[in-house]
């Protein structure tokens, strides 16, 4: 039971290039969430899905979009990279009200 | 007001000591309240859930919630240097439906010395 998984760990973009970040979760949980996590800001919600099939703009959306693939999987996509979305992203999921997250993705965007 | 806030530390405690994490929270109609640990480099790790008023006990952690004065506490007892990591507070609110919506304070970092 690996649990959440994400990949890839570490990845350098530059400014105007696309990548997707996986994200798979083997709980069977219903609900699954995208973060990002900056020194001083806490983690921040960019996008949501409570369901297979459904998904919502968190606090920071711009510059993200996301598929729900299928109840295991939750990518999210950022179409044209820029310096500021320089971060660490994490996945989690979950079943009512506990969340559950993945080892997280370093990204950085020169 | 900040949604959900957090000593900002750092703090540091001796080994064999209790370490006390404070968190406040605005929003009334919370109705779950979670611990985390990070370690630096690392994800996330539950470590607690409270859900009513009063204390919940777990080996050397406990966790206390006042829902009438919004406030969410984490002590840890006989602190040891493997507890040295960044505590992050979250509060959970049912947003519809199925859906809940989880805040973060931006985490304490606590540090025990040997």
């Amino acid at each position: 039971n690996a649990g959440v998984t994400q990949t890839p760990k570490f990845q350098v973009l530059k400014t105007g290039q696309s990548m997707t970040l996986q994200c798979a979760q083997d709980m069977n949980h219903n609900s699954m969430y995208w973060y990002r996590q900056d020194p001083g800001m806490g983690l921040r919600l960019i996008y949501y899905s409570a369901s297979e099939g459904t998904t919502d703009k968190g606090e920071v959306p711009n510059g993200y979009n996301v598929s729900r693939l299928n109840k295991r999987e939750f990518s999210l996509r950022l179409e044209s990279a820029a310096p500021s979305q320089t971060s660490v992203y994490f996945c989690a999921s979950s079943e009512i009200d506990t969340q559950y997250f993945g080892p997280g993705t370093r990204l950085t965007v020169l | 007001q900040k949604e959900v806030e957090q000593n900002s530390g750092p703090l540091s405690v001796p080994e064999g000591a209790i370490a006390s994490l404070n968190c406040t929270y605005s929003d009334r109609v919370s109705q779950s309240f979670f611990w985390y640990r990070q370690y630096s480099g690392k994800s996330p790790e539950l470590i607690m859930s409270i859900y009513s008023n009063g204390d919940k006990e777990d080996g050397r952690f406990t966790a206390q919630l006042n829902k009438a004065s919004q406030y969410v506490s984490l002590l840890i007892r006989d602190s040891q240097p493997s507890d040295s990591a960044t505590y992050l507070c979250a509060v959970n609110r049912r947003s519809g439906g199925s859906n809940y919506k989880l805040t973060f304070g931006k985490g304490t970092l606590l540090t025990v010395n040997p």
